[in-house]
């Protein structure tokens, strides 16, 4: 099974907003909603931003969302801040029962 | 709180065996499943496998059958994971998480240990 494909590297000015996109197949990304997403500070464990597509955790700031169009899904960050730098990841639920991870995307606040 | 909680850095030479522990707490352990994610140095996230601690059900991702083994202990609310025959590639932070079955969440995850295969 390959890695969902990301940006290697998006980047914005505090206050705007980005959007990360994670490509898969029909055999995982556009087969089911469970696509979530993951935040990753630099030697910490990841943090679930985003579960089944849209869903936002409890005690995750509105200001992330999710989303989904055929193969490829996306997280949106909007009102960017400071912390919100760190490295991001993706996942699908795939036809193997299996799951898969995107290769990650550094966000960069300016 | 919910917490999972990790044992410690283990450094294992090529062709032996490592045994990582993951304590949860602060939630009913055989209500969910623990999943297994391990990470290279600078690469992305790889899913290894899931174990339902209600019933011990396993799926292993396929480039590790026959090399791994995930259990649990329902009397400690610990899960395992053992990996055998150690390769330099297998240098990584092993991290277990608590997996909503039927949902995409892995919520929360443990602190990582860090397995290093070097002769």
């Amino acid at each position: 099974q390959s890695a969902l494909t990301q940006p290697a590297s998006v980047s914005g000015s505090p206050g705007q907003s980005i959007t990360i996109s994670c490509t898969g197949t029909s055999s995982d990304v556009g087969a089911y909603n469970y696509v979530s997403w993951y935040q990753q500070h630099p030697g910490k464990a990841p943090k679930l931003m985003i579960y089944d597509v849209s869903n936002r955790p409890s005690g995750v700031s509105d200001r992330f969302s999710g989303s989904k169009s055929g193969n490829t899904a996306s997280l949106t960050i909007s009102g960017l801040q400071a912390e919100d730098e760190a490295d991001y990841y993706c996942t699908s639920y795939t036809t193997s029962t299996t799951w898969v991870f995107g290769g990650g995307t550094k966000l960069t606040v300016l | 709180q919910v917490q999972l909680v990790q044992s410690g850095a283990e450094v294992k030479k090529p062709g032996a065996s490592v045994k990582v522990s993951c304590k949860a707490s602060g939630y009913t352990f055989t209500s969910y499943g623990i999943s297994w994610v391990r990470q290279a140095p600078g690469q992305g996230p790889e899913w290894m496998g899931w174990i339902s601690a209600y019933n011990g059900e396993t799926y292993y991702a396929q480039n590790l059958q026959g090399r791994v083994t995930m259990t649990t202990d329902t009397s400690t609310t610990t899960a395992y994971m053992e990996l055998r025959s150690l390769r330099s590639d297998d240098t990584a932070v092993y991290y277990c998480a608590r997996d909503f079955h039927g949902s995409s969440r892995f919520d929360p995850w443990g602190q990582g240990t860090l397995v290093t295969v070097s002769s």
